[in-house]
């Protein structure tokens, strides 16, 4: 049975960089890639972008400048790090392993951007 | 990039309905399309893959179609617990990106 907890902060100031975690369970990181998607009331779902199971990375080109995934096989954990956040940053985050789809979509990590 | 549009926004119809949403990609996107089921409570599931594929463990009323630009999702006997908004996505390039959802409400 596949199982995603995220954890992170809930909470992240202006111009201050947000990081989560997410630790899967039932499956390897070295059999799936794990994708970034945030919802957010403003824009609704948008791809933020993924860590494949080779340890590649492709992103959302809007992103990509201050986007990084990387991940621990062994610890089966995707680290995902955004950086110089703004009011518009403010979005629900979910981590979700999959290939050519989304497969399994964690809880989400509610992240509000205010000082 | 890819833009996905769901022209109907939110739909009403009756339990036991066959219901059909729709999604339209910018471009063809070579039937590399995906649904997506959101529940009230913001849990998300994997419907449909591939256009057509099922994913393991929906129900099959689900069914989807479609090709170049145009996609559906149908649900052929609506159930209390298929409220929910329904998001297509298109992986055909990156950025991967999804439509604007359609809110299912039960008449």
């Amino acid at each position: 049975q596949v199982q995603l907890k995220q954890s992170g902060p809930s909470l992240v100031q202006p111009s201050q960089s947000l990081s989560i975690t997410c630790t899967v369970s039932g499956f390897s990181l070295t059999s799936y890639g794990v994708h970034w998607v945030r919802q957010s009331p403003g824009k609704g779902l948008e791809w933020l972008g993924v860590i494949w199971r080779g340890g590649s990375t492709d992103y959302n080109a809007a992103f990509m400048s201050r986007l990084s995934i990387t991940k621990d096989n062994s610890k089966s954990q995707v680290f995902f790090k955004m950086n110089s956040l703004q009011a518009d940053d403010t979005a629900i985050y979910y981590c979700a392993p999959g290939y050519d789809a989304m497969d399994y979509w964690g809880q989400g990590t509610s992240v509000t951007v205010s000082s | 990039d890819i833009q996905m549009t769901q022209t109907t926004s939110s739909l009403s119809a009756s339990l036991g309905d066959r219901v059909t949403i729709s999604c339209s990609a910018s471009q063809g996107i070579s039937n590399y399309l995906n649904w997506y089921q959101q529940k009230p409570d913001g849990t998300v599931k994997l419907l449909i893959y591939y256009t057509s594929s099922l994913h393991s463990g929906v129900p099959s009323r689900f069914s989807g179609s479609g090709s170049g630009t145009d996609y559906s999702l149908t649900i052929s006997n609506l159930e209390p617990e298929d409220i929910a908004t329904y998001y297509c996505q298109q992986y055909s390039k990156l950025p991967w990106t999804f439509g604007g959802g359609t809110k299912l409400e039960i008449k």
